[in-house]
């Protein structure tokens, strides 16, 4: 079945370490995104990629690196200037078309230790 | 700016108790509202996409409206496996495909 993979389910972070979260899609979609998402607010936007070897920054890109390299992956890196990186992180994808909204993964949730 | 504001913050029903969920916006050249639903610990699942006002869809005991300024999800009697949170989000022209998403209703059904 066509999808989206994130992996790990769960990740922890020591202070001053660079991690990265792992995002593959099998849907031959052209764009995928990396949201955030903290407790009692919305999904906020941190990178996207419409193209391969093509990124631009989200609302909170800050402390945050993305690659395109392939169509079917878009890792994040959570670097080590990321004060606050404990969150749910949730890769998406989309068509051309877009009629559909996102297909979500089924998230990264980061803790810092 | 682009904002979306979903109300109540939490609801809870009892079971069969019908209710409706509020997504309110402003934004400049609506492209298309969408619906999901979250279940805790995961990501969410696509429900709905409206485009225009006085548009409506349907899905089991769940119906989407859309107005100029506001959409809504109604539930009728619903049961204990409603529960999640429900998101809702828009997406406008030129904004290669982004979605600005609603902080959600969390919804719980009682049985």
């Amino acid at each position: 079945d066509g999808g989206i993979t994130q992996s790990p389910k769960y990740l922890f972070r020591k202070e001053g370490q660079n991690v990265t979260l792992s995002c593959e899609q099998n849907l031959n979609h052209d764009a995928m995104y990396w949201y955030r998402q903290d407790p009692g607010q919305g999904l906020r936007l941190i990178y996207y990629s419409q193209i391969v070897n093509d990124f631009q920054k989200g609302d909170i890109a800050e402390g945050y690196s993305v690659s395109r390299e392939k169509k079917e992956s878009f890792p994040l890196t959570v670097t080590s200037a990321q004060k606050n990186p404990t969150a749910f992180y949730l890769c998406a994808s989309t068509s051309g078309t877009g009629g559909y909204g996102y297909t979500f993964g089924s998230g990264t949730r980061l803790t810092v230790v | 700016e682009d904002q979306v504001t979903q109300s109540p913050e939490a609801l809870r029903l009892q079971e069969g108790e019908s209710s409706s969920l509020n997504c309110s916006y402003t934004v400049s050249g609506l492209r298309g509202l969408f619906w999901y639903r979250q279940d805790p610990g995961k990501g969410p699942e696509f429900l709905f996409t409206l485009y225009s006002a006085g548009e409506e869809k349907e899905k089991e005991r769940l119906k989407a409206t859309l107005t100029k300024k506001e959409s809504f999800l109604h539930i009728t009697a619903p049961k204990p496996e409603d529960s999640a949170t429900y998101l809702c989000a828009v997406q406008v022209g030129g904004s290669a495909r982004q979605l600005t998403f609603g902080s959600g209703t969390q919804l719980t059904v009682l049985p």
